[in-house]
């Protein structure tokens, strides 16, 4: 499982957009990039997973850059129920420990 | 589809006292496994099941114990809790193991032992 890196906390304002970076360096070629939301009180939920390039769905995106050595999760115009902690998760189906780094704690102010 | 549910939601124990907390998910899913988050550290591994029959140790599993006698279920059990096993308990499944499969989790339990 490659080692991943984010920063603990960030903040922001209701409307504007988020961007929360995480650094893998030791991607492996067939890892796969995916991000999950928690709420207080509740187990993780996925939002969005990617391999390379730019994904895009309801709730959010994600770019990669070419050499895929990290990775950007962008949720546009966030409201304060986007306060949650994100956590970035590398690697693939040969993967069984899937343990979870501290996260990136978002603070949405309004 | 309830999803994936765990009992009880909380839990207070004395040190010594054993109890098993329980999984169950409706999604047929054959991958399951149980994780342990307390404060700044996350969610870290401590069991995990790639099927009926089959279980294996994650990243912190010395005080539990897990068996799979359904794709259903997946129990965690703690034969003589001690205060540092006070914490969130998670159970999360998905269809296979491994990254790539989106995980499920359930809603947790909070466990104190005192």
């Amino acid at each position: 499982l490659a080692k991943t890196t984010q920063p603990i906390s960030m903040d922001s304002y209701e409307g504007q957009e988020v961007n929360i970076t995480c650094s893998h360096n030791n991607i492996a070629t067939n890892d796969y990039i995916t991000w999950y939301q928690q709420f207080p009180s509740q187990g993780p939920r996925f939002i969005i997973q990617g391999y390379k390039t730019k994904v895009t769905n309801e709730v959010a995106s994600l770019f990669i850059p070419a050499d895929r050595k990290s990775s950007t999760l962008s949720l546009p115009r966030v409201s304060l129920s986007d306060t949650a902690v994100y956590y970035c998760l590398v690697g693939n189906n040969a993967g069984n420990m899937l343990t979870f780094g501290g996260g990136t704690r978002l603070m949405v102010k309004p | 589809n309830a999803g994936v549910t765990q009992t009880p939601k909380f839990q207070v124990l004395k040190t010594g006292q054993s109890m098993t907390l329980q999984c169950a998910q409706d999604m047929n899913h054959e991958y399951m496994s149980w994780y342990r988050q307390d404060p700044g550290m996350g969610l870290r591994l401590i069991h995990y099941s790639v099927g009926a029959g089959i279980t294996d140790q994650g990243e912190v599993p010395n005080g539990y114990n897990v068996s799979r006698s359904t794709t259903e279920d997946f129990p965690l059990r703690l034969l003589s809790a001690a205060p540092s096993q006070t914490s969130v308990y998670f159970c999360a499944s998905s269809w296979g193991q491994g990254l790539v499969e989106k995980l499920f989790f359930g809603s947790g339990t909070q466990l104190s032992v005192l």
